[in-house]
């Protein structure tokens, strides 16, 4: 069974204070591993794709890096806007998405 | 252009009722997937529907059920309501397919007294 699991729980940073968020997974097939951000009370908003492992992606201040085992979002300089949830799922070769539960990030000011 | 839009945004329902939410994607996207969000158990995949077909499915007993129109617009309905489907309940569009990235609407609220 295709699962995914995300750490931190939640995670509080200073303004300005780097760090990385960690997605694994275990899936019969890869297609894609997808990033979200979610605010309260919106729907997710994608943020990367990656297909393989060695992939980078970046925007802004964050960084999407995947391996045959896991995914990592690194948050560099963090501002009190990116505070949000972080969501992390992967597709299979049927199709079919399956998310983790995601890390809370609260950026303090 | 407009994003995905979903009605009603809040809903509140009884046990054994039933409900139906409907969900408008973004011009020209052809495939809309729907989603269960709880606090318990996550975003949980409900059904995938492309030009009017039922492409993919998730594990979810019967009483959850769609369909999509000739204009992509997709409903879903969950028939005999139980508390464990209080939700917030979301609808995302993509272009092609669900393998592309997915852009989700704001999601119907719903709750089950």
């Amino acid at each position: 069974e295709d699962q995914v699991t995300q750490s931190p729980e939640a995670l509080r940073l200073q303004e300005g204070e780097s760090s990385s968020l960690n997605c694994s997974y275990t899936v019969s097939g890869l297609r894609g591993l997808f990033w979200y951000r979610q605010d309260p009370g919106k729907g997710p908003e994608f943020l990367f794709t990656l297909y393989s492992a060695g992939e980078e992606k970046e925007k802004e201040r964050l960084k999407a890096t995947l391996t045959k085992k896991e995914s990592f979002l690194h948050i560099t300089a963090p501002k009190p806007e990116d505070s949000a949830t972080y969501l992390c799922a992967v597709q299979n070769y049927g199709q079919n998405f399956v998310f983790g539960p995601g890390t809370r990030l609260s950026v303090l000011p | 252009k407009a994003g995905v839009t979903q009605t009603p945004r809040y809903l509140i329902k009884t046990r054994g009722q039933q409900v139906t939410l409907s969900c408008s994607p973004i011009s020209g996207h052809r495939s809309v997937s729907w989603y269960q969000q709880t606090p318990g158990q996550g975003l949980q995949f409900l059904f995938e529907y492309f030009s009017e077909t039922q492409r993919n499915k998730g594990n979810f007993p019967g009483r959850f059920s769609g369909r999509q129109f000739s204009n992509s617009r997709s409903e879903m309905n969950v028939s005999t309501l139980e508390l464990g489907d209080s939700a917030l309940y979301l609808c995302a569009s993509s272009s092609t397919t669900a393998y592309n990235e997915q852009f989700f609407g704001p999601g119907t609220r719903l709750t089950v007294l």
